[in-house]
């Protein structure tokens, strides 16, 4: 069994729309969860960093995490062009030698 | 210059060849990391460098060879690489090295060829 999992897409929606992107993980001792945003030829860039369950706000983008279900979301409210892109879920923490476990990636495009 | 910055951009090289790519970071953090992405397949972290260790993955082949000089500088020596190598290979940088959870902060990669 694979340490995270992550539908590859792609994922195509309106300009608009809430998108959801969703990892399951495996590894019950993560504690730290990430998602990243990476452009066409360009490296992954940051977006939400959360530690444990709950959610986090910014902008129009909301992490969550439910630990229970080993299961995290990145939901993008109002999603633009500009927000077409591959998101990267990754997580750490606990057993695990704090070694980052990454998703495949999903790819978003938001068709104007 | 700010944040992570890799140099080349592309490469391309033959099996015999022998080549460097470079890393920069101008953040201040103490801890640096080569990942290898590959299509449709998950990060592979390679090799990390901090202050307390040096971690490498044991399936990391011995024609990649990495040199970390200073908590600023990470270079990554290439030689007789193989086809399979092609792949965009990512230098990344983190605060507290690989035991502090500090998110990884990325540059823009090197895209390799092999010929």
């Amino acid at each position: 069994q694979k340490e995270v999992e992550q539908d590859p897409g792609p994922l195509s929606v309106p300009e608009g729309a809430i998108v959801s992107l969703n990892c399951t993980y495996s590894n019950s001792a993560f504690q730290y969860f990430m998602w990243y945003r990476q452009y066409s030829r360009k490296g992954p860039e940051l977006l939400m960093y959360t530690y444990s369950s709950g959610n986090k706000e910014d902008g129009r983008f909301t992490a969550q995490v439910d630990k229970s279900s080993k299961y995290i979301s990145l939901f993008i409210r109002d999603s633009q062009p500009s927000d077409s892109a591959t998101y990267l879920c990754a997580m750490s923490g606990g057993n695990t030698g704090n070694q980052f476990y990454f998703g495949t990636g999903t790819s978003l495009t938001v068709i104007p | 210059e700010t944040g992570v910055t890799q140099t080349p951009r592309h490469l391309v090289m033959g099996m015999t060849n022998k080549k460097s790519l470079k890393c920069e970071q101008h953040l201040g953090h103490n801890a640096m990391y080569w990942y290898k992405q590959s299509a449709k397949k998950p990060l592979e972290l390679m090799f990390v460098y901090s202050l307390e260790e040096r971690v490498e993955n044991n399936s990391v082949p011995s024609r990649f060879s990495p040199e970390c000089p200073n908590s600023s500088h990470l270079f990554l020596h290439l030689h007789t690489l193989q086809p399979e190598d092609s792949a965009l290979y990512l230098c990344a940088s983190s605060q507290g090295g690989p035991r502090g959870n500090q998110p990884q902060h990325f540059g823009d990669g090197t895209r390799l060829s092999i010929l």
